[in-house]
């Protein structure tokens, strides 16, 4: 079964905090996503990796930075955390190549208080 | 960045058939996902699209227009476990990521 793990589904963090989302895949995909969702807004994709160490950012780096250290972990890290970062922060992966099937992890719920 | 526009919402009657229309800007398309996603979960593959015409799976179908930027998820003999959101998302150019509309909500009736 395919799986995308994200460490921690809800989190509740202080303005300025440094922040660390993980993610693990399994199934040896290549490309890794990080993306957030808001209300009216869609899915916004920040960051995304298509190997080890490299990434590229999405349409809405600002405020975010990503590690790609091995194939199956991808972290988004939150330098200095602001209320408007508050948001549900998806984790997915798929095969290179643009038309394979993008896999999700369960989401994490990050308030920034 | 590309445009995908869908309805925000929509609600149907258990039994009945829905249809949730996603268009898109046609320069450098080459491809078309639907995702279902519950609340509070993961979005889950629903279907992908590359060439015009449609293409069935059990109770759902997807439908391509290459050529109109357009497509539509069919979802026959609804179910009260079918609300939910869904996404159209594209795939554009040599881009690697795809492009996410914002979701049409779906709540589905007794």
């Amino acid at each position: 079964d395919v799986k995308v793990t994200q460490s921690s589904r809800y989190l509740v963090k202080r303005t300025g905090e440094k922040v660390f989302l993980e993610c693990v895949q399994d199934m040896d995909h290549e490309n890794m996503f990080w993306y957030r969702q808001d209300p009216g807004l869609g899915l916004r994709l920040i960051y995304f990796s298509y190997d080890v160490k490299m990434k590229e950012k999405g349409d809405i780096p600002e405020g975010y930075s990503v590690s790609r250290e091995k194939k199956e972990r991808f972290s988004l890290i939150l330098e200095s955390a602001s209320t408007n970062q508050t948001s549900m922060y998806l984790c997915a992966s798929s095969f290179r190549g643009g038309g394979n099937t993008i896999y999700f992890g369960e989401g994490s719920w990050l308030t920034v208080v | 960045g590309q445009n995908i526009d869908q309805p925000t919402e929509m609600t149907a009657t258990e039994g009945a058939i829905v249809q949730i229309n996603c268009t898109y800007q046609t320069s450098g398309f080459n491809g078309l996902f639907w995702y279902q996603q519950h609340a509070g979960e993961a979005p889950t593959f629903l279907s992908y699209n590359v060439l015009d015409g449609l293409e069935e799976k059990g109770r759902f179908s997807s439908f391509l227009s290459r050529s109109k930027g357009y497509s539509y998820l069919l979802l026959k003999e609804l179910q009260m476990k079918d609300s939910a959101s869904y996404l159209c998302a594209g795939l554009f150019g040599s881009a690697r990521q795809l492009t996410f509309g914002s979701g049409t909500q779906l709540t589905v009736l007794p």
